[in-house]
């Protein structure tokens, strides 16, 4: 299987900062990369495939880039909205995987 | 408007069984690879199965294959996840979600989630 490895594992910052989390593949992906967040109770959401291409009705403060086996999650001019857990996941091979994730907090 | 709404979790003692089910709505089901993702209380996401939208393929995480059967009714538009030899570890939120290839296999749509709680 291949393991999916973010970074760092939680994230303290200020509405109006810009972040950006890591994920890294123990292989090749190309660029079949894809990120969710969740809030507490809810469950996850697509922001962005493809490793870079904004799924329908996300704000573009978020954008993602990398290709085979690093990536990166930019999340600009944070609002109070995005404080989250952010996963990454390849659907390059049919059993997909995700990253541990990434808690997004309030400084 | 997509709908996933699953059903059918609940209390069950280790090495005991149970039926997950997941009513699709708002799309034509029968074209769309579809998920089982679970979630342990305070954990991170764990992908369980996937099933092609004609279920001519299927896949497993290892630590479910062979007690977990996954399958589908497009008649209904519904998905099944069927659980037996169920232990502690499998304690948790389990979701359906909808896999579009146009957007690169990514789950564009999930369900709220059913709990599955394994306890003695």
């Amino acid at each position: 299987d291949i393991q999916m490895t973010q970074s760092p594992p939680s994230l303290s910052a200020s509405v109006g900062d810009t972040v950006t989390i890591t994920c890294r593949a123990s292989q090749t992906i190309n660029s079949n990369l894809n990120w969710y967040q969740q809030k507490p109770g809810r469950a996850p959401n697509l922001l962005i495939y493809a490793a870079s291409l904004l799924h329908t009705g996300v704000p573009s403060r978020f954008s993602g880039s990398g290709s085979g086996t690093e990536f990166t999650l930019t999340i600009s001019s944070l609002q109070p909205e995005d404080f989250a857990i952010y996963y990454c996941q390849q659907s390059y091979t049919p059993s997909v995987t995700f990253g541990q994730g990434t808690q997004l907090e309030i400084k | 408007e997509v709908q996933l709404v699953e059903s059918g979790g609940g209390l069950v003692k280790p090495g005991g069984s149970l039926r997950l089910s997941c009513a699709a709505s708002g799309f034509t089901f029968n074209t769309y690879g579809m998920n089982w993702v679970r979630q342990a209380p305070g954990k991170g996401l764990e992908w369980v199965a996937v099933i092609a939208g004609s279920s001519t393929s299927i896949f497993y995480a290892d630590s479910v294959k062979g007690r977990f059967t996954i399958s589908r009714d497009n008649a209904k538009t519904t998905l099944y996840l069927h659980m037996n030899s169920l232990t502690v570890g499998d304690t948790g939120l389990y979701y359906c979600a909808r896999q579009n290839a146009l957007r690169r296999a990514a789950f564009d749509f999930w369900g709220q989630g059913t709990m599955v709680s394994v306890s003695s």
